[in-house]
């Protein structure tokens, strides 16, 4: 099973450039997260979709959008892409309840 | 509010020895608590979830943690160390009973296993 694909797996980008990552489960799960991981901070939330239609931000949004494309898919764009955005992406899904969530592999997202 | 507290950012074990790596939370309600487990270059990979069932949890690969409300603890063992348990390791508490929305992740522990 694929589980939660992230694209690209890596991206090198220039300040003021814009960038969608790309997020994909096929777990039927209802909810799904996006994230990102600085060193010595954990993960921190971005955005979040409780329900294909719907999302919310989360702790860290400044910067960010995002679509829930479909129930499947969920994406993350940067319009305008600054350093201190550089950081590891992941994406998450679960199907709710006491399920937990499940991560994919992350987007490495380097902003010069 | 909650908040995820872990105890160290560096573990170092010499194979075939205890791992303890300590993670203690604050919430106002009814927790779930999670540990995940991070190899380089991987996404998060579940090792055991608490939901108010057992206080005692088993998960993969031989780990084990103890749910203790008395002292707002939720501390990861594992009675022998392998050279594959080397990994960044992360305690994570959602509000909610039985819920895994709104996790709050603590800085995680690197984990060196030694020959």
């Amino acid at each position: 099973n694929a589980g939660v694909t992230q694209t690209p797996k890596f991206q090198v980008l220039k300040t003021g450039q814009s960038m969608t990552l790309q997020c994909a489960q096929d777990m039927n799960h209802n909810s799904m997260y996006w994230y990102r991981q600085d060193p010595g901070m954990g993960l921190r939330l971005i955005y979040y979709s409780a329900s294909e239609g719907t999302t919310d931000k989360g702790e860290v949004p400044n910067g960010y959008n995002v679509s829930r494309l479909n129930k499947r898919e969920f994406s993350l764009r940067l319009e305008s892409a600054a350093p201190s955005q550089t950081s590891v992406y992941f994406c998450a899904s679960t199907s709710g309840g006491g399920s937990p969530q499940h991560f994919g592999d992350g987007t490495r997202l380097s902003i010069l | 509010a909650q908040s995820v507290t872990q105890l160290d950012s560096h573990v170092s074990v010499s194979e075939g020895t205890p791992v303890l790596l300590r993670c203690n939370y604050s919430s106002s309600y009814s927790p779930s608590l999670f540990w995940y487990v991070q190899h380089p270059n991987k996404g998060l990979q579940l090792l055991l979830k608490y939901t108010s069932a057992a206080t005692l949890v088993k998960g993969i690969n031989g780990f084990e943690a103890e749910f203790k409300k008395s002292e707002t603890s939720f501390h990861l063992t594992k009675p022998s160390a392998h050279m594959s348990d080397a990994a960044e390791y992360f305690c994570v508490v959602s509000p909610f009973s039985g819920s895994a929305r709104q996790l709050t992740f603590g800085s995680g522990t690197q984990l060196t296993v030694l020959p």
